[in-house]
């Protein structure tokens, strides 16, 4: 069983296209993530959500807004797709779990963008 | 700002060698220290963990101290196999100056040779 799944895998599209990137997770997490990984495996976060409340927005253009539907849910929405967004985008969920520890991040298979 | 440095890859060893992967940071509280693995065409899986100074994580034969004094969490493993390949990256979360969000390193690719 897929703890978090993302869909779709690979995305082929043209520049200035709208598309979505969907993400679940069966964990019961409260807390889920974007993260973009560009072509030299850096790592940056992109958006949190905590029981569907926007809680980490990065300095990221206002081209890509997150959705979340429910907690078990957390998509993302990119309008008028640049060369620039090709990246592979990770979506991961955590439990908080009070305190000072950071809880375990879990991650999806990951999403392959690539824009013509 | 809080940060994580990572020594560059690419890494390539023969099988049975020993591994070291430095890894150095930069916290303004009391950060948990992580190493995350990505296997070829995969997503991130939690390797190790440590939370305060002085502790040890281990899995798969991996290991990592935190280190307060020298502020590092240097991965290590004594003897590497094939499947070990994969890329690594350490990080950090400080919850004091940024809740549930985790720094992660520029990633270091190993290649393990038979």
């Amino acid at each position: 069983d897929t703890a978090v799944s993302q869909t779709p895998k690979y995305l082929v599209t043209q520049m200035g296209n709208d598309k979505s990137i969907k993400c679940e997770q069966n964990l019961g997490h409260d807390t889920m993530y974007w993260y973009k990984q560009d072509s030299k495996k850096f790592l940056k976060i992109m958006f949190s959500y905590n029981n569907k409340e926007l809680i980490i927005n990065e300095t990221v253009p206002n081209r890509f807004s997150p959705k979340s539907p429910d907690k078990a849910h957390l998509n993302l929405h990119i309008n008028s797709l640049e060369l620039g967004d090709s990246a592979v985008y990770f979506c991961a969920s955590s439990q908080p779990a009070g305190g000072a520890v950071q809880e375990t991040q879990y991650f999806g298979p990951g999403t392959r963008l690539l824009v013509l | 700002g809080d940060s994580v440095t990572q020594m560059e890859g690419p890494v390539t060893l023969s099988e049975e060698a020993f591994l070291t992967i430095n890894c150095t940071y930069t916290a303004t509280g009391y950060p948990s220290l992580f190493w995350y693995v990505q296997y070829p065409g995969e997503g991130l899986q939690l390797l190790l963990k440590a939370t305060k100074a002085d502790d040890k994580g281990s899995n798969k034969g991996f290991e990592a101290t935190y280190r307060k004094e020298t502020t590092s969490f240097h991965l290590e493993k004594g003897s590497v196999q094939v499947s070990d390949s994969a890329v690594y990256f350490c990080a950090l979360s400080d919850l004091y100056s940024s809740a549930s969000k985790i720094i992660f390193g520029s990633g270091t690719r190993l290649s393990i040779r038979p």
